[in-house]
């Protein structure tokens, strides 16, 4: 199957880390895994893809295996705004969702 | 405006209605992507827009599912004789350019369709 897999669910105490993992183990050598997150209603909203190489920005840092096979999400310090459904994507000429992961950050 | 925006935020239809559903993409983007989000799932490609032209519609469930963008902007995703089963989130997206891996998509925030 071309989804990536995902833990349902998660929670993560504010100011902690909250690391969200991702299976993606038949991606091919050209797609791109993008993470993206959803609040209640709203449309996902970007936050940080790769290829290869781990990759950081002002929201979150992302580290991929060597194999590429998965990759890991870090919120460096949750806050409870961070409260969303998580989802790693694979991008061919697309975006391929799975069910994301539910995080919920608590005080 | 500076993000996706999408219209009407809300829709109710009884079963045999059409709808149509519209997406102001980020000015300037070339490409458009429609998606569908059913409860609890995570969205589902439906079809894909460079400019005005449809490059890829394999994501529509039925040829009720009809979509446009006539000038390369504005796209409206049209559902004729609706079902309740096509009940959903549409979500719209674009991005700057061809809408290859590695250009970012952006999301407006939906229309959530209820089909009675």
């Amino acid at each position: 199957d071309a989804k990536t897999t995902q833990p349902t669910s998660m929670d993560c105490a504010e100011g902690r880390a909250a690391n969200l993992p991702c299976n993606h183990s038949t991606i091919s050598g050209n797609e791109y895994v993008y993470w993206y997150r959803q609040i209640h209603s709203q449309g996902p909203q970007y936050i940080i893809h790769g290829l290869k190489n781990n990759e950081t920005n002002e929201m979150a840092s992302l580290i991929i295996t060597e194999d590429r096979k998965s990759s890991t999400l870090i919120l460096p310090h949750a806050t409870l705004r961070d409260t969303a459904v998580y989802y790693c994507t694979r991008y061919t000429d697309k975006l391929i969702f799975g069910t994301g992961t539910r995080l919920q950050v608590f005080p | 405006g500076a993000g996706v925006s999408q219209s009407p935020r809300y829709k109710v239809a009884k079963r045999g209605q059409d709808v149509a559903l519209r997406c102001d993409p980020i000015s300037g983007h070339v490409s458009l992507f429609w998606y569908q989000q059913a409860l609890g799932q995570g969205p589902e490609f439906l079809t894909y827009f460079q400019n005005e032209a449809q490059l890829d519609k394999s994501g529509l469930p039925s040829d009720r599912f009809f979509a446009e963008r006539p000038e390369g902007s504005v796209s409206t995703l049209k559902i004729q004789r609706t079902q309740q089963e096509d009940s959903a989130v549409y979500l719209c997206a674009s991005s700057l350019a061809g809408g290859g891996p590695g250009e970012t998509q952006y999301f407006g925030p939906g229309t959530r369709l209820l089909v009675l």
